[in-house]
């Protein structure tokens, strides 16, 4: 069984500071990570995924991720928020490895943080 | 990445009815799902559409409410049936490609009256 921990349903920065989205999971085996974006009446955007290579993951909009083992942790960081970074972020986790694996896609998603960026 | 695509993208229906969601992916897709996500909510497996038999459900929902079919690797239908209030949500497709990442269409927002 998996599952994912958000910390903070809420976390508000101003333009130009860091970004810190917290992130831990529970697994019993390897897991594969990820990190969506989803925009106000739009669907999920896959920001970074860690697939057990580079424990340091960097995706897209200068978004980066850090998977630590030792603290089951996958933090989303972004070094200079900008006010269309403003979106709510979920980290899910799932446990297929391989196209074969029958849980493959079965991801748990945690409850969410919304971002609000001030100007 | 993969394309997935969703329809209808959103509809107004009322109670007691059922609706029909329709996904299509393509081919870097090898194994498709159905997630909801209620309002101001995470998001829920539903099932995993099995291509040519009967879906895999989790825990909470059954076919006779969400009968999934999925008649070929690149398409699949999910049904809300005897719709009621609590069965708005948003009804995402998911896909989980060849390169080991998991995609999502772009939702369906259901509202039932």
């Amino acid at each position: 069984a998996q599952s994912v921990t958000q910390l903070g349903s809420h976390v508000s920065v101003s333009e130009g500071a860091l970004v810190l989205l917290r992130c831990n999971y529970s697994s019993s085996v390897p897991p594969y990570l990820f990190w969506y974006v989803q925009y106000p009446n739009q669907g999920l955007q896959l920001l970074l995924k860690y697939t057990s290579a580079a424990t340091l993951v960097k995706g897209i909009n200068g978004f980066e991720a850090e998977f630590k083992k030792s603290e089951t942790s996958f933090h989303l960081t972004k070094p200079s928020a900008h006010m269309s970074d403003a979106a709510e972020y979920f980290c899910a986790v799932s446990l297929g490895r391989g196209p074969d694996s029958t849980n493959a896609g079965k991801s748990t998603f945690g409850d969410g943080t919304t971002l609000t960026v001030k100007p | 990445s993969a394309v997935i695509s969703q329809k209808p993208s959103r509809d107004i229906c009322q109670r007691g009815t059922s609706l029909t969601i329709q996904c299509q992916v393509d081919s870097q897709v090898t194994m498709m799902f159905w997630y909801r996500q209620q309002p101001g909510q995470s998001l829920t497996l539903i099932a995993t559409a099995n291509q040519g038999s009967e879906a895999t459900y989790e825990s909470g929902f059954v076919i006779d409410k969400f009968p999934i079919s999925r008649p070929n690797l690149t398409f699949s239908t999910l049904t809300v049936s005897n719709m009621s209030p609590e069965d708005s949500s948003i009804y995402l497709c998911s896909g989980w490609a060849s390169t080991d990442t998991q995609y999502f269409g772009p939702g369906t927002r259901l509202t039932v009256l």
